[in-house]
């Protein structure tokens, strides 16, 4: 079974600072891991998602994460917070097992950006 | 604008009815996933179908149903409404692989009063 820990349910941070948002994963296989972005009263939008190869994943919008096997984590990070990142952001986990996969989630960050 | 669309964005109904969510996926994805998210639960997985055919079931409870048609669009009926079934309908596509990301719709908001 495959599991998402995101530590903090909501993080602040100021206009211009670094944004990160933890991410520690579990699976017996080697996972697939995403990061998405929920505004209010929308849809999520993925920002980023790591399958294999390069294990820092640049996304949308500035935000980058860097995916390391023997911490078991899929941190996200961006250099300066701005007001338009405030948000819900959601890591989730995919088994990879062909057309019959699902995403498992995270409970989610909420990020607020002050100034 | 991600490609898939669901409808209705808003439904208010009483416990005991049952309701009908509707999901187009993007044009060409295969794979149609059904998510509920609450409060209390989070996101939750509750079914996929991949063109036509059931392929995983999540936390899906008896009283919901799924199924996806030959035009690849998918309904979500959900039957005995409990009030705890308030919640937001997530429905999700993707191609084919799964190593694809999933397109999210705006989901539907239903109220069970």
């Amino acid at each position: 079974a495959q599991s998402v820990t995101q530590l903090g349910s909501h993080v602040s941070v100021s206009e211009g600072a670094l944004v990160l948002l933890r991410c520690n994963y579990s699976s017996s296989v080697p996972p697939y891991l995403f990061w998405y972005v929920q505004y209010p009263n929308q849809g999520l939008q993925l920002l980023l998602k790591y399958t294999t190869g390069a294990t820092l994943v640049k996304g949308i919008n500035g935000f980058e994460a860097e995916f390391k096997k023997s911490e078991t984590s899929f941190h996200l990070t961006k250099p300066s917070a701005h007001m338009s990142d405030a948000a819900e952001y959601f890591c989730a986990v995919s088994d990879g097992s062909g057309t019959a996969s699902k995403l498992t989630f995270g409970t989610g960050t909420r990020l607020q950006v002050t100034l | 604008d991600s490609g898939v669309t669901q409808t209705p964005k808003h439904l208010i109904t009483a416990t005991g009815q049952r309701v009908t969510l509707r999901c187009s996926p993007r044009s060409g994805d295969l794979s149609v996933y059904w998510y509920q998210q609450s409060l209390d639960q989070g996101l939750q997985f509750l079914i996929h179908y991949y063109n036509g055919e059931e392929r995983a079931k999540g936390n899906i409870l008896e009283r919901f149903s799924a199924q996806q048609f030959p035009d690849l669009h998918s309904e979500l009926n959900l039957s005995s409404l409990e009030l705890g079934d308030s919640a937001l309908y997530f429905c999700a596509s993707s191609y084919e692989s799964s190593y694809n990301e999933q397109f999210f719709g705006p989901g539907t908001r239903l109220t069970v009063l």
